[in-house]
């Protein structure tokens, strides 16, 4: 059950736009999409930004998208606000019948 | 309002045992599948154990609490638990429970706790 592997850190400016990445293998991110995006402020509990690749819940800013190709997830953040500065975790089914988390991102909002 | 509310964290030592109960208000708690998610302090997110509510009821655990964590749930009283056993210093962590969006936990965890704290230390 190893970790998805993510930057461990990103920065970018204000209004601009960053992608995360999410590094699976073929038995997880490459063969499901089942892959969600989790963001994470300082001592808050994590919120889902996106489902099923690219699916965003009810009430998360249409700022936020999800992508794949074959074993790389991607998140992408348009006009990045001071808000968006939060760690950020990609999720994804295995054929393990395991659920596996990346290691963080780290967004600095320059 | 969807709701999870955990308990039961604390300081144990090594060796040890606790029980955590998560409660779920808001939703039809016997339609979903509910999962443990820990992080361990300034470290990321680690999923740790899920209950599926398909075919009956189906359970699963990282191998790394494989044998020494067991997850349960009584719908009954909307409650998910996991009993912690044999706990060791790497166990130390916040842990959330969280909802899957569906009945499987291949779905993502749209609602989360607050979390418990749980400290195995002599």
């Amino acid at each position: 059950q190893s970790a998805l592997t993510q930057p461990a850190s990103v920065s970018e400016s204000p209004g601009q736009s960053i992608t995360i990445s999410c590094t699976g293998t073929s038995s997880d991110v490459g063969i499901y999409n089942y892959v969600s995006w989790y963001q994470q402020h300082p001592d808050k509990a994590p919120k889902l930004l996106i489902y099923d690749v690219s699916n965003r819940p009810s009430g998360v800013s249409n700022r936020f998208s999800g992508s794949k190709s074959g074993n790389t997830a991607s998140l992408t953040i348009s006009g990045l606000q001071a808000e968006d500065e939060a760690d950020y975790y990609c999720s994804s089914y295995s054929s393990n019948s395991a659920v596996l988390f990346g290691g963080g991102t780290k967004l600095t909002v320059l | 309002e969807v709701q999870l509310l955990e308990s039961g964290g604390g300081l144990v030592q090594p060796g040890g045992s606790l029980r955590l109960s998560c409660a779920a208000s808001g939703f039809t708690f016997s339609s979903y599948a509910m999962s443990w998610v820990r992080q361990a302090p300034g470290k990321g997110l680690e999923w740790v154990s899920g209950f599926s509510d398909s075919g009956g009821g189906s359970t699963i655990y990282a191998n790394s609490v494989k044998g020494r964590f067991t997850i349960s749930r009584d719908n009954s009283k909307n409650t998910v638990y996991l009993q912690m056993n044999s706990l060791r210093a790497a166990d130390t962590a916040a842990y959330y429970c969280a909802r899957h969006r569906n009945y499987y936990y291949y779905y993502a965890m749209d609602v989360w706790g607050q979390g418990t704290t749980v400290t195995v230390s002599s």
